[in-house]
């Protein structure tokens, strides 16, 4: 079964970038294709920022961006801001499986 | 507007059933598919993926863990809203957690995705002994 490894935390300061990786464990790499990454602020629901990889859906700051390469997907935050300060989360859709796996998740800290 | 409207808190005794119910509404009913999943998340914990539906083709699919303790449906109402329902069963307190359903996939003229780009508001379960 293909699980999805993050790095537990990671902090920046104002104004510089991070990356958050995502790694699949399992081999699975014809089913880690359709790579999203989710926004978590606390007691809220998750935000989409990317799909397919490195999309940005339509009022997502350009400031996230996402690629993969590989068996690691990678989320870079430029420009950091204390709004920034949330868990994230990669995920994938496992076509061959049907079914989604998600990353155990990175919380982000702002200095 | 997309939108996912969740019913209500549920507190529960251990060894009960739980029924969480996701209404969809607005222009996802107007693709020609599109998947709702469940995914949980328990206090201090990551996600957590239960299962998902293709209401319109009757496709249901469960995360290996849930296999045997949960249901996944959906009641086609009016044109204007379908009705997404988890039944989870044998509560124990390890279910404690907030249940949301998202939108995760979409189908149209113009091609499609997988991604959970709209969300429910999320529903707390609380199991107790």
């Amino acid at each position: 079964q293909s699980r999805l490894t993050q790095d537990a935390s990671v902090s920046g300061s104002p104004g510089q970038s991070i990356t958050i990786s995502c790694t699949e464990t399992s081999g699975d790499l014809g089913g880690f294709y359709h790579v999203s990454w989710y926004q978590q602020h606390p007691g809220k629901a998750p935000k989409l920022i990317i799909f397919d990889v490195s999309n940005r859906p339509s009022g997502v700051s350009p400031r996230f961006s996402a690629s993969k390469s590989g068996n690691t997907a990678s989320l870079t935050v430029s420009g950091l801001q204390a709004e920034d300060e949330a868990y994230y989360f990669c995920s994938s859709y496992m076509r061959g499986s049907n079914l989604w796996v998600f990353g155990g998740g990175t919380k982000l800290t702002v200095l | 507007q997309d939108q996912l409207v969740q019913s209500g808190a549920e507190v529960k005794k251990s060894g009960s059933s739980v029924r969480v119910s996701c209404k969809v509404s607005g222009d996802t009913l107007t693709f020609s598919s599109y998947g709702i999943s469940w995914v949980r998340q328990a206090p201090g914990q990551g996600l957590e993926w239960m299962g998902r539906i293709v209401p319109v083709l009757g496709i249901i699919h469960y995360a290996q863990n849930f296999e045997g303790r949960v249901t996944i449906s959906s009641d086609s109402g009016d044109n204007s809203a379908t009705t997404v329902h988890l039944d989870l069963r044998s509560l124990r307190s390890k279910d404690t957690a907030v249940y949301y359903c998202a939108r995760d996939e979409v189908r149209g003229q113009r091609g499609g995705y997988y991604a959970m780009d709209v969300w429910g508001q999320g529903t707390t379960v609380s199991v107790s002994s």
